[in-house]
């Protein structure tokens, strides 16, 4: 199975910031990556396809980017809702898997 | 608007089974491609498999073979969900989520999951 590394696994950030979180393939992935925002209690919401499409009714202030094992998801300027865990996903072969996620938190 | 509609929360002993139902409300029902995540307390998700109602055909996580029965009744429109020998680990949150497909150079290829369920929340106690 593919395994997907996400770092950090939390991190610290004021509204404003532009906050990076990185995801990295045990092995190439095409371009079969998702990233998910998922808030408490509530299911993950599609962000990005394909790497870096994004989803109909996505601020763009969030950005994917990367090929082959290393791919990256880029909030440009954080917005207190954005607080949150967030997953990348690979879909380029069965099983599919989920990143462990980055947890979002206020500074 | 399409949504998955989910069955609700579910308390079951060590050693039962459990089946958690997931209803798509509009759209065509042998257009989906229903798969199911988990995830227990605190922690990340897990996909633990899907089914084409089209076809009838499933593909689950290896780690549930012979666990995890997904199937679709097209008479209803529904699609279920059945994990047998349940223990305490088994406790989370079950979602659907409808896996996005394009056709690209004449193949199907998965783009993302880009509808979920509500959650169905799972207690395994005794």
């Amino acid at each position: 199975a593919i395994q997907l590394t996400q770092s950090p696994s939390s991190l610290s950030a004021s509204v404003g910031d532009r906050v990076t979180i990185t995801c990295r393939a045990s092995q190439g992935i095409s371009s079969a990556l998702a990233w998910y925002q998922q808030k408490p209690g509530k299911p993950p919401k599609l962000l990005i396809y394909d790497v870096s499409s994004l989803e109909s009714g996505v601020p763009s202030r969030f950005s994917g980017s990367g090929s082959g094992t290393d791919f990256t998801l880029t909030i440009s300027s954080l917005q207190p809702e954005d607080f949150a865990i967030y997953y990348c996903q690979q879909l380029n072969s069965y099983p599919l898997t989920f990143g462990g996620g980055t947890q979002v938190e206020i500074k | 608007q399409v949504q998955l509609v989910q069955s609700g929360a579910a308390v079951k002993k060590p050693g039962s089974s459990v089946k958690v139902s997931c209803e798509p409300s509009g759209g065509i029902f042998s257009s989906y491609v229903i798969n199911w995540v988990r995830q227990a307390p605190g922690q990340g998700l897990e996909w633990m498999g899907g089914i084409i109602p089209l076809f009838g055909t499933a593909k689950n996580a290896q780690r549930f073979q012979g666990r995890v029965t997904i199937t679709a009744d097209e008479s209803t429109s529904t699609v279920y969900m059945e994990l047998s020998s349940l223990r305490s680990e088994d406790t989370a949150v079950y979602y659907c989520a409808s896996l996005r497909r394009i056709l690209r150079n004449f193949d199907w290829q998965s783009e993302a999951f880009d509808i979920w369920g509500q959650g169905t929340m799972v207690t395994v106690s005794s």
